[in-house]
């Protein structure tokens, strides 16, 4: 129990598109979703807070409008990289928490996004 | 601020080796602390730890919490060269940060056969 998907989960695009990266509870509903970035051999910088219905709560730093981010449902948040650069090429991961076990966060594969 | 730090951020061993690796931290509103391994992918949970003193243990893993000198260790006997990984510890605090992990820097750990 307790799958996080995520997709894609390696994405290359060009600098100025914008790439969506979905985040999904495959067997558990999540009243919040996390999103996280890490550099290569880096640890986990959070970006956001995602909470079912409600806006996200960015972290500082974190450009709300460039991240944006939907929670549309009790098992499904998505991240949007909006006009991506060669600087938001990173590893992006999500991870939900489930309602009855809101300290434990399961953690999904992983989003590997290259902006050429 | 809240503030995790790990140490030592790299480690290179041989097989049969015991590791020990720490997480010392700064927070208010303490709720628990959490060690994660990650290898290419996600993190994968290792242990939560709320409580001062009690070891938590799985397999050749061990890790216990000091919430007096504010920090944890996690334990590697007997290494393998697949225990090579980033060791992550992360915090979860009360109040409105609930549920939020706050994530230290991470151990790199190598183990050479």
């Amino acid at each position: 129990g307790a799958v996080v998907s995520q997709h894609p989960s390696r994405v290359i695009c060009k600098s100025g598109t914008s790439v969506k990266i979905e985040c999904r509870s495959l067997d558990f509903q999540a009243t919040t979703m996390f999103w996280y970035r890490q550099f290569p051999k880096q640890s986990l910088m959070l970006m956001a807070t995602s909470n079912e219905g409600s806006k996200a709560t960015y972290e500082q730093g974190v450009e709300k409008d460039k991240f944006l981010i939907n929670h549309a449902s009790l098992t499904l948040s998505t991240l949007t990289v909006t006009s991506a650069h060669p600087e938001d090429s990173s590893f992006y991961i999500c991870s939900a928490s489930p309602r009855a076990l809101q300290e434990t966060q399961y953690f999904g594969p992983g989003t590997r996004l290259l902006v050429l | 601020e809240d503030k995790v730090v790990q140490s030592p951020l790299s480690l290179v061993v041989h097989e049969g080796d015991t590791v020990t690796l720490n997480c010392s931290y700064e927070v208010t509103n303490f709720r628990s602390l959490l060690w994660y391994k990650q290898e290419k992918k996600a993190p994968t949970f290792l242990f939560m730890l709320t409580s001062s003193g009690i070891e938590k243990k799985s397999g050749r893993l061990s890790s216990i919490l000091d919430k007096k000198e504010l920090f944890s260790i996690l334990n590697i006997t007997a290494t393998q060269t697949g225990d090579s990984a980033i060791y992550l510890c992360a915090l979860t605090t009360g109040g409105t940060s609930y549920g939020k992990l706050t994530f230290g820097q991470g151990t790199i750990l190598t183990v050479h056969p």
